[in-house]
This record gives structure tokens, C-alpha cells and sequence, in this order.
């Protein structure tokens, strides 16, 4: 069975402070492919990565990057230098190819950047 | 600014009445989905339609009817709905399974719905 786990319910941080958001998941299926959604107060999920299981290179985008560790099922986001607007629901997610089109998402991660 | 449009914004509807949530997508994606979403909760998977065919339904009771008239438009109708089911019902597109491999899904902005 797949599941995604992410521990933190809750994280606050003061504005400009480092946070990374913990993502563990479980497959015994080699091909998959995780993800990180952010949902502002607004409602709207924004899709932020995808990786594929046979990509563990990290990721830079500006002030976001992801660790991706098969070692250790997980695949983490840091935010460098929060911000008061990076304040959301952060969710991980996985799914698994050829099976069907289901993405199976965390539970997520609450963040509350305070100014 | 997202690609996928739904409306309603807000609806409160009462539990006799019928009512429709439409969803659009102009990014030529294949796939669509409905999902409902509770306070604290992620959201949780209702239908799926791959090339304007249903392929997935998670179970829902049928006071939810979906449609997919076109490939660019979804819709979800509501029919003797009960007050549990107040949430937010959020509409995806991706470009499916045929695009070699997982596409991610776009989610619109969703409807928030009440049932009084």
C-alpha cells in the first residue's frame, strides 16, 4: 500500500528563518512520482514540484528546494528566508504510474510564518 | 494566475435544492478530476474523467452526479445534498497517464459549499 506521511502538523517560525517541511512515504513500487502542494488561505492548491523516483538530484527554486532521499523514502522541502506570504497548507504527495491516476496526499503540514 | 476556473466562488444551497458546479481548464489536459476537501484535511479524490470518460469513481453517493460534457469542461451535479456535505470542492486537470508518466494536477480555486 502507498502512504505519505508528513509528521509536522504544525510548524511557526519568525519571518527570514530557515523551516523544511518533513515528507516520508512508503511504495514498494519502483516507478513513482512525488509532489509538494502548496494551499494558501485562499483555497487553491499550487502545484510546486514533481520528481520521478529515478531523479534524486535536489532542487533550487529561488528561495525553495527539495531533498529527495530513496534511502530514506523521503523527500523534503526547505524554505529559505520565509516570508509572511509562504504562510499555507503545505502537502506532499504520491503516485504511482500505469496503475491509475490517483495522487495519494499527506496530511499536511500547517506553516505559520510570523512577522 | 491558474488555468482552471471553477464556479461557483461560495454557494450555500438547502438540502432540496439542486444546484450545478462547473469547472474549465484550457491547458488541453486529458484528465479532470473532483475532489472534496474538509477544514484541516487534505482533499480527497471523488471522480476522475480520462478522455471525457469516467474512470474513477471513489464510492460518492449518488446526490453527486458528475459530467463531462467537452474535454475542457467539468461538472459536478448536486442534488438533496445533506449538511456534512459543506467543504470545499476543489476541480484538476492534468495531462493523464498517456503523457509518459504522472503528470502533476492544476487545481482550480474551488467552491465552497454549504448545506443548510
Amino acid at each position: 500500500a502507498q502512504k505519505v506521511t508528513q509528521a509536522q502538523t504544525e510548524i511557526s517560525v519568525v519571518e527570514k528563518e530557515d523551516v523544511t517541511l518533513d515528507c516520508v512515504y512508503e511504495t514498494r513500487d519502483t516507478t513513482y512520482y512525488l509532489f509538494w502542494y502548496k494551499q494558501p488561505p485562499s483555497g487553491e492548491l499550487v502545484f510546486l514540484i514533481r520528481r520521478n523516483s529515478f531523479d534524486e538530484q535536489n532542487e533550487i527554486s529561488g528561495r525553495y528546494s527539495w531533498n529527495f532521499q530513496k534511502s530514506t523514502s523521503s523527500f523534503n522541502f526547505t524554505i529559505t528566508a520565509s516570508q509572511v506570504v509562504d504562510s499555507a497548507v503545505y502537502f506532499c504527495a504520491l503516485s504511482i504510474p500505469n496503475r491509475d491516476d490517483k495522487i495519494i496526499f499527506g496530511k499536511g503540514t500547517r506553516l505559520h510564518i510570523l512577522p | 494566475d491558474t488555468e482552471v476556473t471553477q464556479t461557483p466562488k461560495h454557494l450555500v444551497m438547502g438540502m432540496t435544492n439542486k444546484k450545478s458546479l462547473k469547472c474549465e481548464q484550457h491547458m488541453g489536459h486529458r484528465a479532470m478530476y473532483w475532489y472534496k476537501q474538509k477544514a484541516k484535511k487534505p482533499p480527497e479524490l471523488m471522480f476522475v474523467y480520462s478522455y471525457e470518460k469516467l474512470s474513477i469513481n471513489e464510492s460518492v453517493p449518488s446526490r453527486f452526479s458528475p459530467e463531462c460534457p467537452n474535454s475542457s469542461l467539468l461538472n459536478l451535479h448536486l442534488h438533496a445534498l445533506q449538511p456534512e456535505d459543506s467543504a470545499l470542492y476543489l476541480c484538476a486537470s492534468s495531462q493523464g497517464r498517456l503523457a509518459g508518466g504522472q503528470s502533476a494536477q492544476y487545481f482550480g480555486p474551488g467552491t465552497r459549499l454549504l448545506v443548510l
